[in-house]
């Protein structure tokens, strides 16, 4: 009953390194999501996917790229990541029509 | 463009007191509406949600809210506080049809036993 797993938990960067976050979700989920979590200013969303092979821009897109290769995974890159990408990232997934999201536990990341 | 308000941000309460915790949003068509709660160090976990019927939605844990379509605002309420419902609750909307939720920026809840 995994649900929606992301790895890794927590990471350390230096500014300019590179790194992928990984979302798994084996519901079947078409739907799936980046937010990043700032304290004050809630979930934004990054990038989403509507299936396989989709992806479009959320509200802050800015420096993250995206793909989603197979139907349940999603994953998010940093190319060079920058401290103002410090943040708590969230992946979720959602069926189709009325369904809620689903939200995995987190990954915290440090950018140094 | 579309947003959403949670106008109480910090919010502490002693246990058995009751909850309101306000939201509202801006979005003129058909919504679907979400309460999400946060316990400290854990994913959004879904309260209730609202997609049409009886405006008045019962979830986890002894919370509802209602859905004021004039008003646009979904509040979430609680009778009676427990320490436990220590959280940052979130709401979000969903506009029909869109893959997007919105959500605010959420309220964080201190009950104090």
């Amino acid at each position: 009953n995994a649900g929606v797993t992301q790895t890794p938990k927590f990471r350390v960067l230096k500014t300019g390194q590179s790194m992928t976050l990984l979302c798994a979700q084996d519901m079947n989920h078409e739907y799936m999501y980046w937010y990043r979590q700032d304290p004050g200013m809630g979930l934004r969303l990054i990038h989403y996917s509507v299936g396989e092979g989709t992806t479009a821009k959320g509200e802050v897109p800015d420096g993250y790229n995206v793909s989603r290769l197979k139907k349940q995974n999603f994953l998010l890159g940093l190319e060079s990541a920058a401290p103002s990408q410090t943040s708590v990232y969230f992946c979720a997934s959602s069926g189709q029509g009325t369904q809620p999201q689903h939200f995995g536990d987190g990954t915290r990341l440090s950018i140094l | 463009a579309q947003s959403v308000s949670q106008h109480n941000h910090h919010v502490i309460l002693s246990e058995a007191a009751s909850l309101e915790l306000g939201c509202n949003y801006s979005y003129g068509g058909t919504v679907n509406l979400f309460w999400y709660v946060q316990y400290p160090g854990q994913h959004l976990q879904l309260l209730l949600k609202y997609f049409s019927g009886d405006p008045l939605v019962k979830g986890i844990k002894g919370f509802e809210a209602e859905f004021i379509k004039s008003k646009f605002s979904f509040n979430l309420r609680k009778p009676s506080v427990q320490w436990s419902d220590t959280a940052e609750y979130f709401c979000a909307v969903r506009p029909t049809g869109t893959y997007k939720y919105i959500f605010g920026t959420g309220t964080r809840l201190k009950v104090l036993a």
